[in-house]
């Protein structure tokens, strides 16, 4: 079983609408959670970065966390064609090399 | 903000050459990592080194060896390359003593091609 597992997409969306992306992972031992966004041609670029359970809101983007589900969600609130991306989720415990996702691509349409 | 830099945005090498990525990073970030992203199979970790001189296999070394001669320069390196190496190699670097908690920041990767 892959340590974190994400659905490769594409997800397709019109303009504005409310995305939500999702990762589950199986290692317990995970702490800190990352959202990264890829463009095309481009290295990954930090999105959002939290530990343990929680919520955490950057803008349009909302980052949760639900631990007793080993759950990871990204919500992008207003998406534009600019959102348009491959966003990996990763995830660590304290003391251990980054585990990624595969990637969703997500493609938001004018 | 976080800068990582790679030499090579797109290179082209035949078989049996020995190839050298290059990556610097520019804020003092003690760890540095090179990755190779491919369609299917996601990222996967080769190399990662926490400090000058040192470094630790990741996933699949197998064919990959690494240089860390400086604090801000991590350097990948393909023996004899081949073509099942032709991929996107992405370098990354992170802060804070040992591996812990911190995040990773990415150059924009360089696509080598091994004819």
């Amino acid at each position: 079983q892959k340590e974190v597992e994400q659905d490769p997409g594409p997800l397709s969306v019109p303009e504005g609408a409310i995305v939500s992306l999702n990762c589950t992972y199986s290692n317990s031992a995970f702490q800190y959670f990352m959202w990264y966004r890829q463009y095309s041609r481009k290295g990954p670029e930090l999105l959002m970065y939290t530990y343990s359970s929680g919520n955490k809101e950057d803008g349009r983007f909302t980052a949760q966390v639900d631990k007793s589900s080993k759950y990871i969600s990204l919500f992008i609130r207003d998406s534009q064609p600019s959102d348009s991306a491959t966003y990996l989720c990763a995830s660590y415990s304290g003391y251990s090399t980054l585990t990624f996702g595969k990637g969703t691509m997500l493609l938001v349409s004018p | 903000d976080v800068k990582v830099t790679q030499s090579s945005r797109y290179l082209v090498k035949r078989t049996g050459e020995k190839v050298f990525l290059e990556c610097v990073q520019d804020m003092d970030h003690e760890n540095m990592f090179w990755y190779r992203q491919d369609p299917g199979l996601g990222l996967r970790l080769i190399y990662f080194s926490y400090d000058v001189k040192m470094k630790e296999k990741g996933d699949i070394p197998e064919g990959y060896s690494v240089s860390r001669e400086k604090k801000e320069r991590f350097s990948l390196i393909l023996e004899s390359a081949s073509t099942n190496q032709t991929s996107m190699y992405l370098c990354a670097s992170s802060s804070s003593g040992g591996l812990s908690n911190q995040p990773q920041h990415f150059g924009d990767g360089t696509r080598l091609s091994i004819l």
